[in-house]
């Protein structure tokens, strides 16, 4: 069965440091892989995500990660974080040979940007 | 871009009540819908994929009876909790998977419930 691992429920950085938010997956086959953005009491915003292709998935806002299938990861990163970046962000596997588009999340990390 | 609107946004209830919640693709058709629901601080976890026109699948785990989805048109799918308790205080997040236009394949989020029972 699928499953995503989100290494850190909470990440600190400083304004205008280097955002690293880590996500690892656990297939034999890569799955599709999202990372999505939630702000308190609202849904889910696609942030990016990668299907085929290019390995450097670059999203909205800044955002972008990197497939390695040699280290089953998709890490999120954004070079220079903002005060509105703050908020929980949930990587995201959807199995290739499942045609329903399921996603199953990971736990989510919190991202707290310092002033 | 695609929206997927979600009603009510916040509801109170008592205990033993039932609660129904809308999903509904308002610019796109959507012959699959999926349900998650969110504890505090918690990830999201499916409980069902809703299909137009044909039964829900639950993941393990998940109450059919307690909790029943209905898809009856390619726009619309309701969450209806039974006989709610205080345990299924929670967030409740849906998902629409696009069928036409240039919503088709990409899967958009409803702006998430909030479930409060007494």
């Amino acid at each position: 069965a699928q499953s995503v691992t989100q290494l850190g429920s909470h990440v600190s950085v400083s304004e205008g440091a280097l955002v690293l938010l880590r996500c690892n997956y656990s297939s034999s086959v890569p799955p599709y892989l999202f990372w999505y953005v939630q702000y308190p009491n609202q849904g889910l915003q696609l942030l990016l995500k990668y299907t085929t292709g290019a390995t450097l998935v670059k999203g909205i806002n800044g955002f972008e990660a990197e497939f390695k299938k040699s280290e089953t990861s998709f890490h999120l990163t954004k070079p220079s974080a903002h005060m509105s970046d703050a908020a929980e962000y949930f990587c995201a596997v959807s199995d290739r040979k499942d045609s329903s588009y399921k996603l199953i999340f990971g736990s989510g990390t919190r991202l707290l940007v310092r002033p | 871009g695609a929206v997927v609107s979600q009603h009510p946004s916040w509801v109170i209830c008592k205990s033993g009540t039932s609660v129904k919640i809308e999903c509904r693709s308002l610019d796109f058709q959507a012959t699959t819908m999926f349900w998650y629901r969110q504890f505090p601080k918690q990830s999201l976890m499916l409980m069902a994929t809703s299909n137009e026109g044909s039964k829900a699948t639950y993941e393990q785990g998940v109450e059919k009876d307690k909790f029943l989805i209905n898809h009856a048109s390619l726009t619309l799918s309701t969450l209806t909790v039974t006989s709610a308790h205080p345990e299924d205080s929670s967030f409740y997040i849906c998902s629409a998977r696009g069928t036409s236009g240039r919503a088709t394949g990409e899967l958009f989020f409803g702006e998430g419930s909030r479930l409060t029972v007494l």
